[in-house]
């Protein structure tokens, strides 16, 4: 079945440094969905995109559809402690009715 | 806007009991999921309905997991007899599905599941 990396698997940074992170396909994606999920909730969704090469922004967050619509990033620019949490992409391809999720990114911002 | 409800947010049995989970999505979401968190791995499809038919049931273990959505609102979420291995956050999310193409899911807060 269709799998999704996401790197890093955990990162540790300094309140107010930028933050990047990654999510790879080995299929064609044509929607990618990111999430934060804090300990004992959902996942909330941050950002949705459906096209390739697509940027969308939401306050802090960036998240970028790739050119090759296998690959999808998000940034988080001037961190803040509650940016702290696991960060989840989430993708489907032409063919599938359901999203497959990766293992997830853990942040963790230091003071 | 009401969110996905999810009751009860944790649960202790013992293995080889029954559990009962219970999802109320989004008003107007036609399309209900639940899924399986196991600790440190991300949400796994269990199942999908769309308003009261069941889309994709793959991967749910039908030995022992059942899932019913009857009037297409609200669902049930039961897993019977309960193993070890069945510890994990149970995910309810439901989306519009008003458009395949930009189609996008919202969780509930999920059910701790703690077999003993």
């Amino acid at each position: 079945g269709q799998q999704l990396n996401q790197s890093p698997q955990s990162m540790f940074i300094q309140e107010g440094e930028d933050v990047s992170m990654n999510c790879t396909s080995s299929s064609i994606f044509n929607t990618w969905l990111w999430y934060k999920q804090d300990p004992g909730e959902g996942p909330v969704l941050l950002i949705a995109l459906y096209k390739a090469g697509e940027l969308t922004s939401n306050g802090r967050l960036t998240a970028q559809f790739g050119i090759t619509r296998k690959d999808s990033f998000l940034n988080i620019s001037a961190s803040i402690p509650s940016d702290v949490g696991i960060y989840f992409c989430a993708g489907r391809d032409n063919y599938g009715q359901n999203f497959v999720f990766g293992p997830g990114t853990r942040l963790s911002v230091l003071p | 806007e009401a969110g996905v409800a999810q009751s009860p947010r944790y649960k202790i049995i013992e293995k080889r009991q029954s559990v009962a989970f219970w999802c109320n999505p989004i008003s107007g979401h036609a399309t209900l999921y639940w899924y399986q968190q196991i600790l440190g791995q991300g949400p796994k499809l269990l199942i999908q309905f769309q308003n009261n038919g069941v889309v994709d049931d793959s991967q749910l273990p039908k030995d022992r997991f059942s899932a019913e959505r009857l009037k297409g609102v609200d669902s049930t979420l039961k897993i019977q007899p309960a193993k070890l291995e069945d510890s994990a956050v149970y995910l309810c999310a439901s989306s519009q599905r008003t458009s395949w193409s930009t189609d996008t899911q919202y969780f509930g807060p999920g059910t701790r599941l703690t077999v003993l």
